[in-house]
This record gives structure tokens, C-alpha cells and sequence, in this order.
């Protein structure tokens, strides 16, 4: 067990809908960091918080946002859902924002777009 | 632009034999950190090992033992004695400013 909490587990919605993941980092960490493994892209990076604040973007489409509370959870929204988006979304929390930092990763939310 | 390769997709071997996974790394930062993780059947991303760019002593943890050489831009693992639990997929990631580039993985089948 990781410390880092995700939820739900699994998410199955429609075309067109929102959905919401939720993630609680390990006590301490103030970075969370979100990630989307695809069977055709792999893992990928998609975007970075630090105590609240964005810091780092990756291969995020506009129609996903995220943000970080000021009790340091992390919310991602995911809007318009298509077929493609169907992946395994992971949550992933370190001490600060350094490279040095190592990430530790939820359980993730599996998403199902039908 | 920064790559991390993993070019064998699947190694099999019966359970006690030992297991090397291949990864080959591409940046241009001087400072880097490179990473292991391992992810189960059951799905989640478990930390197994990091080293930082500086530091190309290698290392034996257990079971495991990695393989850094800055020169060929090499960071290979090691799974001696293998058992049945090692069975997973198997990723190899850089590290820079947060951001992790993790490679397509390989899938390690252990039988017994």
C-alpha cells in the first residue's frame, strides 16, 4: 500500500458525460501528479500540482482539467467523454516538486467510455 | 525530447532463473533520475528502485540489482532467483522536473 488513495476504483459512463476522480496523496506530500495508461499510448503524464498550484502540464486534452484543494487532494475532471478515453487513470503523490522526488502511485480509477 | 525505450515486450522463464530487463534512455538534461516500477496483475504501480545521474554505482537490493551506464545511456534490471510473484509488467521511467517518461514496459512471465 502506496498511502495514495483513489477513487472510485472503477467508473463506467457514457459518450458526451463528466465524470470526476478524486485522489488523496500519501500524509505529507504536497505533490500529486496525474497519469493515463492506454493499451495504445501507454503511460503518459498529464499534469502536475504543487501545494495547490500548477506546475508541470503533459499530454492533457482541454477537455480535462484538474485542480488540488487546500487539503491537498486532487481532483480530475474528465468532460465529454469519448471511446478513446476509456484508460486506467492513476494518482501519484511526493514529498515536493524536485526531479529528485520519487512518485508513489495510487491503485487507480479505471475508466469505461460506452 | 526525452525517450525511454524497452524493447523487449514480453520475457518468459521458469521460475529460480534470472531476468534482465533492457532499458535505453534519451535526454539532454545533465541531472536526471532514472526509475523502476513494477506493475502486478492486479493493476497498481509499485516503486521499486531509483538512481540519479551522478551516481553510477550499481547496486544489489534483495533480489533485484541494477545495471546504470551513463555512457551507453543504459539502466538495466535484474530480477535473480525469479518466483512466480515476480510476474508483471515492468517499467523503466526518467524523471525530470516532476514529470515522469516511462517506457512501453515489459511483461515478465514467470512459471513454475
Amino acid at each position: 500500500d502506496s498511502g495514495v488513495t483513489q477513487t472510485p476504483k472503477h467508473l463506467i459512463t457514457a459518450t458526451g458525460q463528466r465524470v470526476t476522480l478524486r485522489c488523496s496523496p500519501r500524509s505529507g506530500d504536497l505533490s500529486v501528479y496525474w497519469y493515463q495508461q492506454s493499451l495504445d499510448q501507454g503511460l503518459q503524464f498529464l499534469i502536475q500540482y504543487y501545494n495547490g498550484e500548477e506546475r508541470a502540464k503533459g499530454n492533457i486534452l482541454e477537455r480535462f482539467s484538474a485542480q488540488q484543494f487546500p487539503d491537498l487532494h486532487s481532483e480530475l475532471n474528465l468532460s465529454s467523454l469519448e471511446l478513446g478515453d476509456s484508460a486506467l487513470y492513476f494518482c501519484a503523490s511526493s514529498v515536493d516538486q524536485a526531479r529528485t522526488d520519487t512518485q508513489y502511485f495510487g491503485p487507480g480509477t479505471r475508466l469505461t467510455v460506452l | 525530447a526525452q525517450k525511454v525505450t524497452q524493447a523487449q515486450t514480453e520475457i518468459s522463464v521458469v521460475e529460480k532463473e534470472d531476468v534482465t530487463l533492457d532499458c535505453v534512455y534519451e535526454t539532454r538534461d545533465t541531472t536526471y533520475y532514472l526509475f523502476w516500477y513494477k506493475q502486478p496483475p492486479s493493476g497498481e504501480l509499485v516503486f521499486l528502485i531509483r538512481r540519479n545521474s551522478f551516481d553510477e554505482q550499481n547496486e544489489i537490493s534483495g533480489r533485484y540489482s541494477w545495471n546504470f551506464q551513463k555512457s551507453t545511456s543504459s539502466f538495466n534490471f535484474t530480477i535473480t532467483a525469479s518466483q512466480v510473484v515476480d510476474s508483471a509488467v515492468y517499467f523503466c521511467a526518467l524523471g525530470s522536473w516532476g514529470k515522469l517518461q516511462f517506457g512501453a514496459g515489459t511483461q515478465v512471465v514467470v512459471t513454475p
